[in-house]
């Protein structure tokens, strides 16, 4: 079982539509989780963290954490084809001030205007 | 602030031979992570400094190793490069304390291995 899994997609939505991306990870003790955009051709950088079980709103952004079923989401409502980019879920493995980061596969967003 | 800073942004290297990549991090910051991106694998994970001692290690052979200067800027070389090595090789930092998931990523060196 991978570390962090993603569906690699592609996910298209029509502009305006609401696109949720999901990811799961496999190590229990897992307490920090993390989503990166990345742009093709360029370095992933971080838009959302989450650490607590249930949802966390950042603009259009919405991260949500399912730690009994080690499920991260996130919903990116009001889609803009400006959004179109790979999605990376992070989680860290071992201590949260001490763990090493891990990726997923990342799924690449379509949003067709 | 200035960002993280990676060279050479490009290299070509040939079987056999060994490349040293250089990265600083953004001031400040006491922790760096090597990542290897390839459209097959991913972002894979190879390790992380901190205060100039390895903290964190990826699965990757002895080919691939790593140090960390007093002024926190890092160098990974990686020895007889095969084929397989040719990948886009990133350089994350971060303060090393609080979480150590928010990194911020430089612009990455590509290597190419003929």
């Amino acid at each position: 079982q991978k570390e962090v899994e993603q569906n690699s997609g592609p996910l298209s939505v029509p502009e305006g539509a609401i696109a949720s991306l999901n990811c799961t990870y496999s190590d229990r003790g897992s307490q920090s989780f993390f989503w990166y955009r990345q742009y093709s051709g360029k370095s992933p950088e971080l838009i959302m963290s989450i650490y607590s079980n249930g949802d966390k709103e950042d603009g259009r952004f919405t991260a949500q954490l399912n730690k009994a079923s080690q499920y991260v989401s996130l919903l990116i409502r009001d889609s803009q084809p400006s959004d179109s980019a790979t999605y990376l879920c992070a989680v860290v493995y071992g201590s949260s001030n001490t763990g090493k980061l891990i990726f997923g596969q990342g799924t690449t967003l379509q949003v067709k205007p | 602030k200035a960002g993280v800073t990676q060279t050479p942004r490009y290299l070509i290297k040939t079987r056999g031979q060994q490349v040293t990549l250089s990265c600083s991090p953004i001031s400040g910051h006491r922790s760096v992570s090597w990542y290897q991106q390839t459209p097959g694998q991913g972002l894979q994970f190879l390790f992380e400094y901190f205060s100039e001692t390895q903290r964190n290690k990826g699965n990757f052979p002895g080919r691939f190793s790593g140090r960390q200067f007093s002024n926190s800027r890092s160098e990974m070389n990686v020895s007889t490069l095969e084929l397989g090595d040719s990948a886009l090789y990133l350089c994350a930092s971060s303060t090393g304390q609080g979480s150590t998931g928010e990194l911020f990523f430089g612009e990455g060196s590509r290597l190419t291995v003929l």
